[in-house]
């Protein structure tokens, strides 16, 4: 059974650039929500996904983005980057009624801008 | 807001000793509590858990209870191998509408045969 599926793995952009990250939940999930890690830190929440709408967000700007497919897979897109948002971005899948309890996450994107 | 404050890493233990991890929290209601551990590149996994005050999680060992009067779920483990190596976070969840993890800053824990 696969787990939490994340990519790519490691990518570097330049500051201004776009990026996009990609998620696909463990088999039977619904629900993605995605973190930021920066080095050193724990994670914080950006955002939640279920049903295709955000549902919950966290306080980040609006330059990051999300999307959710009909197939549950999910999307972040951080839009003219900054070196700040260099950090692990973690996805995590649940099921929408288990919310925070049945997190399954995937290993990460490292984000390096330079 | 709500916050979790962890004791600063790294802890560093030899083989069979026993571990203490320190976790307060601040909250305005009632959260669930969880600490979670991150082997080296790989994702965070769920250790143990406790929903309401007085309860015990636990899991490999690992033990956290619940302390509302003290606002702590401090991670202990009786005798610690090396494979517990590892990054762990406690981390808290309030309200039945909040569908987000408040998270610690981490204590490496690194175990010397």
């Amino acid at each position: 059974d696969a787990g939490v599926t994340q990519s790519p793995t490691h990518l570097i952009k330049t500051r201004g650039q776009q990026v996009t990250l990609r998620c696909s939940p463990k088999s039977g999930h619904d629900t993605v929500s995605w973190y930021q890690q920066a080095l050193g830190q724990g994670p914080q929440f950006i955002f939640q996904y279920y049903e295709e709408e955000e549902r919950q967000r966290g306080n980040f700007p609006d330059r990051f983005s999300g999307h959710q497919f009909p197939n549950y897979s999910s999307e972040l897109n951080v839009n003219a980057l900054l070196l700040g948002d260099s950090a692990l971005y973690l996805c995590a899948s649940s099921r929408g009624w288990d919310r925070v309890y049945g997190y399954t996450f995937g290993s990460g994107t490292r984000l390096t801008v330079v | 807001g709500d916050s979790v404050t962890q004791m600063e890493g790294p802890v560093t233990l030899s083989e069979e000793a026993f571990l203490t991890i320190n976790c307060t929290y601040t909250a305005t209601g009632y959260p669930s509590l969880f600490w979670y551990v991150q082997y080296p590149g790989e994702g965070l996994q769920l250790l143990l858990k406790a929903t309401k005050a007085d309860d015990k999680g636990s899991n490999k060992g690992f033990e956290a209870t619940y302390r509302k009067e003290t606002t702590s779920f401090h991670l202990e483990k009786g005798s610690v191998q090396v494979s517990d190596s590892a990054v762990y976070f406690c981390a808290l969840s309030e309200g039945d509408s909040n569908y987000q993890l408040i998270w610690g800053a981490g204590t490496k824990l690194i175990i010397k045969p």
